[in-house]
């Protein structure tokens, strides 16, 4: 158990609808990072977030976005949804940056029909 | 911006045989990670390599960084079929942390 929870873990949709992953990060850790994984694909950088704000932004389309929250947690919102979009996304936290190990949480499968 | 390629993206290897995969940067990295992730599982961190040069061994692993810290490797010694999954390696450039795409190793018993 890496310590970073994902919710939902399985989220099925249609196209045009709009959902919200959420991420608790480890205790301590200030630095929430997400990552989209497709079918056999590599992980690619959403966006990272430190102390509730944001640092750093990846590929990330215009219809989704992300934020921190006082508490640390973070939420990925996903709208507008179409099939491509289907996917496993991660969430990671550690304790400050990028040059620290990531500790991944399991993820949440969406399905979008 | 920063992109790290990972060869090969697949590897089929009979139980016992050694398997090598290797991870080049366009930039100059920070230091590089390594993760393994199991089939239908997320990924975890197996290390971190920060100096050029640097060489590190995990009973079968071993790991290096390149001297002029854009590239890296991953060699298993003696494959066993518990090595089974997708090995990334991770590239920090201080800023972000950019994943190669991953190499999936498949070990025959």
């Amino acid at each position: 158990d890496s310590g970073v929870t994902q919710t939902p873990k399985h989220l099925i949709t249609a196209t045009g609808q709009r959902v919200t992953l959420r991420c608790s990060p480890r205790s301590g850790d200030l630095s929430v990072y997400w990552y989209q994984q497709s079918l056999d694909q590599g992980l690619q950088f959403l966006i990272h977030y430190y102390n509730g704000e944001e640092r750093a932004k990846g590929n990330i389309l215009e219809r989704f976005s992300a934020q921190q929250f006082p508490d640390l947690h973070s939420e990925l919102n996903l709208s507008s949804l179409e099939l491509g979009d289907s996917a496993l996304y991660f969430c990671a936290s550690n304790p400050r940056g990028p040059d620290e190990k990531l500790f991944f949480g399991s993820g949440t499968q969406l399905s979008v029909l | 911006g920063q992109q790290v390629m990972q060869i090969p993206q697949y590897q089929h290897v009979q139980e016992g045989e050694d398997f090598t995969t290797y991870c080049n940067s366009s930039t100059t990295l920070s230091n590089i990670q390594w993760y393994k992730q199991r089939p239908g599982g997320h990924p975890v961190f197996l290390i971190q390599l920060v100096k050029s040069g640097e060489v590190k061994k995990q009973k079968r692993l071993t790991f290096q960084f390149g001297e002029a810290k854009k590239n890296s490797s991953l060699h298993i010694t003696a494959t066993q079929t518990t090595d089974v999954g997708t090995y990334f390696c991770a590239g920090s450039s201080g800023s972000r942390l950019t994943f190669g795409e991953g190499t999936q190793l498949t070990v025959n018993p």
